[in-house]
């Protein structure tokens, strides 16, 4: 267990609304990551953080934006939710020996 | 992005058998991981591999990476129901140690 919540847990949200999905880690750990999840596409990384403020790019980062403003929380924001961002999202930390552990993941569906 | 292959996609097993499954690259990994998926979850990691040829156990799970460091097994030995879900292989590209690439998954099902 690595000390990971996310909130909220399920969200559904009309086309063109704003929504903010978070993640909290206990652990102190440096890296935070956004994945999505979708059948057929398996995990695909969002975005990542490596440090307080410090974020880049993953492979679907078109439509989304993070923040990480504290060491324990990470922030994942879609600015005008689209049906094609209905996904089930999953948070992660890594440890210093690279393993990454996941939060219980968050099921939003775009309306 | 690079891709990790995973095999076989899904298997459906009778209670008390073993299963195998692999993962390979074209590219070199340094670590490999193992996650199980179950529904509503997130993937909690089983087995992490750090050299090449080791052989690491947790519990009815075996792992090994592969010598080559392009692919690594997961065996699960006397398989029992609550081994069903999804199994992913994962590792950081040598040129990416910061960042995962997942295996598509094998999807366990185990007939009591």
């Amino acid at each position: 267990d690595a000390g990971i919540t996310q909130s909220p847990r399920h969200k559904v949200t009309e086309t063109g609304t704003p929504v903010t999905l978070r993640c909290h880690q206990t652990e102190n750990h440096r890296y935070m990551y956004w994945y999505r999840q979708d059948p057929g596409h398996g995990l695909r990384l969002i975005h990542y953080s490596y440090g307080v403020k410090d974020t880049d790019k993953g492979e679907v980062s078109d439509g989304y934006s993070v923040s990480r403003s504290k060491t324990e929380d990470f922030l994942l924001t879609l600015e005008s939710a689209t049906s094609s961002q209905t996904s089930v999202y999953f948070c992660a930390t890594k440890q210093v020996s690279g393993e990454q552990y996941f939060g219980p993941g968050t099921r939003l569906t775009v309306t | 992005g690079q891709q990790l292959n995973q095999s076989p996609q899904s298997m459906f097993i009778q209670e008390g058998e073993d299963v195998s499954m692999n993962c390979t690259s074209s590219s070199i990994f340094n670590t490999w991981l193992w996650y199980k998926q179950e529904p509503g979850e997130g993937p909690v990691l089983l087995i992490a591999l750090y050299k090449a040829g080791e052989l690491t156990s947790n519990g009815r799970l075996t792992a090994q990476f592969g010598i080559t460091r392009k692919d690594s097994f997961l065996n699960i030995s006397a398989s029992i129901p609550s081994d069903v879900g999804i199994y992913f292989c994962a590792g950081p590209p040598y040129n990416a140690g910061n960042m995962l690439t997942f295996g598509g998954g094998t999807r366990l099902m185990v007939k009591p």
